[in-house]
């Protein structure tokens, strides 16, 4: 059973405030993931790591940031929200051998 | 670059009847191919996945795929679908020569949500 772990799961702010996304997984996975999900559209690559201080930036251009300082853990920032940045957030994590992804419930953002 | 067409982005079917989802990639190097599910406010599942070997490709809810690579698809069938079913799927590709690498990432379909109906 997966144990990868989003907080929080639903979150409203308003216009210019820094957020962070939380992802934990509990498996040791060393690759981990943040997707974008829009309803009607292809889940976009935002950011991804091979593991710890490692970071990359996915297909879909962001203005989020990340970090991975724990092999467990890899928040997600917004230094400024902007309506623009509504959306559903997915993390995910895998094994390098197999490449399953693993994903979390999600956060869903709405900047107003 | 790979990508994926899921043709139909809604397909509602009765109870108990069969039904088929449509995926098609496009790749210039061989691939993988997965299909995950998405049940209403929950992250995505694996639901099956080609790797190599036998084409045809099952999970344990009754689902089937087949990958054909002449056709360059991989659709999913399940002969007789159930209210739990509902939800929303979607079809992945990634380049095998560089799977687990930066250029094997995997790379989603728009979606496919189905809406089985009493």
């Amino acid at each position: 059973e997966a144990d990868i772990y989003q907080t929080p799961r639903y979150l409203v702010i308003g216009t210019g405030k820094k957020i962070t996304l939380e992802c934990s997984q509990t498996m040791g996975h060393d690759k981990m993931y943040w997707y974008q999900q829009d309803p009607g559209m292809e889940l976009h690559l935002i950011h991804y790591s091979y593991g710890v201080n490692s970071t990359e930036k996915g297909d879909l251009s962001s203005e989020s940031t990340v970090s991975r300082i724990r092999t467990e853990h890899f928040p997600l920032t917004l230094e400024s929200a902007r309506p623009s940045h509504t959306s559903q957030y997915l993390c995910a994590s895998s094994l390098a051998a197999t490449g399953e992804l693993f994903f979390g419930e999600g956060s869903r953002l709405t900047v107003l | 670059a790979q990508s994926v067409t899921q043709l139909d982005s809604q397909v509602p079917v009765f109870e108990e009847a069969p039904v088929e989802l449509r995926c098609n990639y496009s790749s210039s190097v061989s691939v993988y191919l997965f299909w995950y599910v998405q049940y209403p406010n929950q992250g995505l599942q694996l639901l099956l996945k080609y790797l190599s070997g036998s084409t045809l490709v099952e999970s344990i809810n009754g689902f089937e795929a087949e990958f054909n690579k002449s056709q360059t698809s991989f659709h999913l069938r399940k002969p007789s679908v159930h209210i739990s079913d509902t939800a929303e799927y979607f079809c992945a590709v990634s380049d095998r020569m560089n799977y687990g690498g930066s250029q094997g990432n995997l790379i989603f379909g728009k979606g496919t949500k189905l809406s089985v109906k009493p």
